[in-house]
C-alpha cells in the first residue's frame, strides 16, 4: 500500500502565530489531497482539498501542493486555541483514501 | 454537508462475542466505507461497502471477521465477530459525495474485555 507520512508532533504554536503542517506521500500518481481536522473524541471533518500544484486558500487555511516533491502542506494563519486538534492528511488512491498518522497541534493562549 | 448516524455509539463486550454496528446516511450515496481507528492512531480502511454486492476488503481484513452488509444506498452494517481485546477501537463509517467529499459518522467506541 502506498504511504502517507506526517510528523506526529505535538506541534505547539502561540495564539496568533502561523501553524505549518506537512505531509508527504509515496504514490506519484495521486491526484487528490485532503486535510481533515479531528478533535479529541470526535470524528474527522474535512477542512480542505487540493488537486493542482500551488496554493489554495480558504479563510485562515491555505493548502499547498507540490506534486514534483510529493509534498502537501496546510498553513493555519492567526492560530486560535480552538484550532488545537489532530490534523490528518489524506490522499485519494483509486476509490480509496489513505490517511497519514496525523499531526497533533496545540495552540497556546 | 451530510447527516450520518451510527449505532451504538459505544459498547463494552466480552471476548468471543460479536457486535453489529449500524450506519445510516441521510441520502442515497454510492460509496460507503468502514474504518478502524485504534487509540492514538490514524484511520485504517477496513472495506468499501458496495450496494448489492460483496464488500471489498483491504489487506489484513477478512469477511469472516468483519462481515458487512449494504442492503440499500442509505444503510450499512459492520459486524465485528469473535471479538478479542485487540479489536478494541473506534469504528467509523463514511460516505463520499460528489467526487471527493468524504463525511464521517460519529463513530462507535468498542471495548472488548
Amino acid at each position: 500500500q502506498k504511504e502517507v507520512e506526517q510528523n506526529s508532533g505535538p506541534l505547539s504554536v502561540p495564539e496568533g502565530a502561523i501553524a505549518s503542517l506537512n505531509c508527504t506521500y509515496s504514490d506519484r500518481g495521486s491526484q487528490s489531497f485532503f486535510w481533515y481536522r479531528q478533535y479529541s473524541g470526535k470524528s474527522p471533518e474535512l477542512i480542505m482539498f487540493i488537486y493542482s500544484n500551488g496554493d489554495k486558500e480558504d479563510g485562515r487555511f491555505t493548502a499547498q501542493l507540490n506534486k514534483a516533491s510529493q509534498y502537501v502542506s496546510l498553513l493555519i494563519r492567526d492560530s486560535q486555541p480552538s484550532d488545537s486538534a489532530t490534523y490528518l492528511c489524506a490522499v485519494r488512491e483509486g476509490q480509496n483514501f489513505v490517511f497519514g498518522p496525523g499531526t497533533r497541534l496545540s495552540v497556546l493562549p | 454537508s451530510a447527516v450520518i448516524s451510527q449505532k451504538p455509539s459505544r459498547d463494552i463486550c466480552q471476548r468471543g462475542t460479536s457486535l453489529t454496528i449500524q450506519c445510516q446516511v441521510d441520502s442515497q450515496v454510492t460509496m460507503m466505507f468502514w474504518y478502524r481507528q485504534q487509540p492514538g492512531q490514524s484511520l485504517t480502511l477496513i472495506a468499501t461497502a458496495n450496494q448489492g454486492s460483496e464488500a471489498t476488503y483491504e489487506s489484513g481484513f477478512v469477511i469472516d471477521k468483519f462481515p458487512i452488509s449494504r442492503p440499500n444506498l442509505t444503510f450499512s452494517t459492520l459486524t465485528v465477530s469473535n471479538m478479542s481485546p485487540e479489536d478494541s477501537s473506534i469504528y467509523l463509517c463514511s460516505e463520499v459525495r460528489g467526487t471527493d467529499t468524504q463525511y464521517f459518522g460519529p463513530g462507535t467506541r468498542l471495548t472488548v474485555l
